[in-house]
């Protein structure tokens, strides 16, 4: 069974401050997706990583995908409260199938 | 602006009633996926559907759920009867489909379905 977790699971922090939310598996991922969900809304994608070791920049945040793309890591520099939301990672279950497979989620705070 | 849409967005029910949600998939996308979120479990695979076909529902409760899709513009997902362990927010996802020869998987979510059940 395919498992994802996540860490930490909540993180409270003032706005400003640096941090870093970790995915790891024992799996291995054909790609990896980190969503954020606000507060009465439905997951909305941040973005896809596909190849180890690959980084994307979306803004002030920074995802890794591990060279072994069985972990990733969302790095969030001069944190806001509008990035204040869960954060969930999902990996691709492999060919032959659609399904993902999300991880425990991370609920961060972040305050003025 | 392509969005999942869903409803209704809220309900509250007493035990025994049958509850039906709707999801309206974004045009073109091929799979479409019901997901149950909640505190404790976090967010649930209940059902999938590739090509209106269901292929895979193993998260769902099969003697009160079930899921469908009349045509590619329409998911439905009905619980009957319906029992106070099944409030919780119920997603409606779909996807371009891409992941079943590339590994490389999107999906878009609705808004959500707030389910009470006293």
């Amino acid at each position: 069974t395919q498992l994802l977790e996540q860490s930490p699971q909540f993180l409270s922090i003032q706005e400003g401050e640096n941090l870093t939310v970790y995915c790891n598996s024992s799996s291995v991922f054909s790609s990896l997706q980190w969503y954020r969900q606000e507060p009465g809304e439905g997951p909305v994608l941040l973005v896809t990583v596909v190849t180890g070791g690959e980084v994307k920049k979306l803004k002030r945040l920074t995802f890794q995908f591990g060279d072994a793309r069985k972990d990733s890591s969302l790095h969030i520099t001069a944190a806001q409260p509008g990035d204040t939301g869960l954060y969930l990672c999902a990996g691709a279950g492999g060919f032959n199938t659609d399904k993902l497979i999300f991880g425990t989620g991370t609920r961060l705070q972040v305050f003025p | 602006d392509a969005r999942v849409t869903q409803t209704p967005r809220h309900k509250v029910t007493e035990m025994g009633q049958e509850v039906t949600m709707r999801c309206q998939p974004i045009l073109g996308h091929n799979t479409v996926f019901w997901y149950r979120q909640t505190m404790m479990q976090g967010l649930e695979l209940l059902a999938y559907f590739r090509n209106r076909a269901p292929l895979d529902d193993s998260g769902m409760p099969k003697d009160r759920f079930s899921a469908e899709m009349p045509d590619a513009t329409l998911a439905t997902l009905k619980i009957q009867p319906s029992e106070p362990r099944d409030s919780a927010v119920y997603f409606c996802a779909s996807g371009p489909g891409t992941g079943w020869t590339s590994g490389y998987n999107e999906q878009f979510f609705g808004p959500g379905t707030r389910l009470t059940v006293l």
